[in-house]
């Protein structure tokens, strides 16, 4: 129920192409879905958010795409850099107990091709 | 623009060994979190911390662990006996607001031997 499953686990593309990420959860609770970009070595930093009012967000080159009545997001990435190589972990929170703990995707490895 | 920072980046300890990871969250965040990412594996939440007080922990966080903000800036993790499968990378994080974006530090690197 608190899972969030994340596909695929690694990802090829040429510089400029468009990788998607998917995610899709079970917990109708999560209320909030953000996208977290790292690099190795380093701390995941927070990329882009979105919440089930809205169907789609961008910022920059990335896009969620957000499908409430099927319970899955992605992330797309236009015009796709070799310094976007990096691992991307979709997650999910919930209010629960005043936590907001966040449940993270197992990742996927992206790796552009210059 | 401001940052959480985490002492030490690495920290290398023998098995049955105490540590205490350090994290200064962003001034006037109120909500604080350590999360753990095994090597090559997905982070893993471990304990919430709102108020002076655990607001949520996991499993995971079991009575080896404990977590508090002993002087109003730092907020510490402690691991009373360390285990081999301790071995991770210990991330803090910390949010401002209900609901809003969590901002994670560096990240503490953990080695038991």
């Amino acid at each position: 129920q608190q899972q969030v499953k994340q596909s695929p686990q690694s990802l090829i593309v040429q510089k400029g192409g468009i990788p998607i990420i998917n995610c899709a959860y079970e917990n109708t609770a999560f209320d909030y879905f953000p996208w977290y970009q790292q690099f190795p070595g380093k701390g995941p930093a927070l990329l882009i958010a979105i919440r089930p009012d809205v169907s789609e967000k961008k910022e920059g080159r990335f896009t969620i795409s957000f499908n409430k009545s099927a319970k899955q997001f992605s992330l797309h990435i236009m015009d796709s850099q070799p310094g976007d190589s990096a691992t991307y972990f979709c997650a999910a929170s919930s209010p629960g107990a005043g936590s907001y703990q966040l449940t993270f995707g197992k990742g996927t490895k992206l790796s552009v091709i210059p | 623009e401001p940052e959480v920072t985490q002492t030490p980046s690495h920290q290398v300890t023998q098995m049955g060994q105490e540590v205490i990871l350090r994290c200064v969250p962003i001034s006037n965040h109120l909500y604080f979190y350590w999360y753990r990412q095994i090597l090559g594996q997905k982070v893993e939440f471990l304990v919430s911390f709102y108020n002076n007080e655990i607001s949520e922990k996991s499993e995971i966080f079991d009575d080896q662990f404990s977590v508090e903000r002993p002087d109003g800036s730092n907020f510490t993790l402690k691991i009373r006996s360390t285990k081999l499968e301790d071995s991770a990378m210990y991330f803090c994080a910390t949010m401002d607001r209900e609901g809003s974006e969590q901002y994670f530090g560096p990240g503490t690197r953990l080695t038991v031997t």
